[in-house]
């Protein structure tokens, strides 16, 4: 699976929104994208993928760029239960074999 | 409907001995994958199971293992425990496999100390 990399740490006011950056320049074709959270201490928890076009759900937007070698995610109106660990994961065909990376420690402050 | 059940959430071992961890998946789902979770390394893959048989491995010694029953409920077991075995210890379930396009529901983790 192809590497990515995040910011070790980010601030973001609650309310505004939250763009957290994700490097993952020798991806594959047939890779997707994929970002989870955890929040302390609980299991990480999925919030949305994207294999070539930007993405939305309730959640949150995944913009990926064209050449699909940085994506951003993008929590609309963060609030202070969107502080967690962040983590963009590249996932090719083989299976549910994640590789997880750092993460990026999103701190939203009032 | 029911999430990913792991059990148990909390357990204190010593050196030496060995433990099992239990994993229920969501209904309907086949696949069921291990990750440890550790301060220094984060988050690492242990093994993947579908329909009984292991698909993935990752870089773990031997006293790691696991099974799948034909319910698709997983167990990993440890043996031997190490200090460096401390850990949370994540399951995680998904429909099938074989699929970028494959969400991964977790548990909430089982959460091993060994003295």
């Amino acid at each position: 699976d192809a590497k990515t990399t995040q910011p070790p740490s980010m601030d973001c006011a609650e309310g505004r929104a939250a763009n957290l950056p994700c490097n993952h320049s020798t991806i594959s074709g047939n890779e997707y994208v994929y970002w989870y959270r955890q929040i302390h201490s609980q299991g990480p928890q999925y919030i949305i993928h994207g294999l070539k076009n930007n993405e939305t759900n309730e959640m949150a937007s995944l913009i990926i760029t064209e050449d699909r070698k940085s994506s951003t995610l993008i929590l609309p109106h963060a609030t202070l239960r969107d502080t967690a660990v962040y983590y963009c994961i590249v996932v090719n065909n083989a299976g549910n074999m994640l590789t997880f990376g750092g993460g990026t420690r999103l701190m939203v402050k009032p | 409907k029911a999430g990913v059940t792991q059990t148990p959430r909390y357990l204190i071992k010593t050196r030496g001995q060995q433990v099992t961890l239990s994993c229920s998946p969501i209904s309907g789902h086949r696949s069921v994958s291990w990750y440890q979770q550790t301060p220094g390394q984060g988050l690492q893959f242990l093994f993947e199971y579908f329909s009984e048989t292991q698909r993935n491995k990752g870089n773990f010694p031997g006293r790691f293992s696991g099974r799948q029953f034909s319910n698709s409920r997983s167990e990993m077991n440890v043996s031997t425990l190490e200090l460096g075995d401390s850990a949370l210890y994540l399951c995680a379930s998904s429909v099938q496999g074989y699929s970028g396009a494959n969400v991964l529901t977790f548990g909430a983790g089982s959460r091993l100390t060994v003295l």
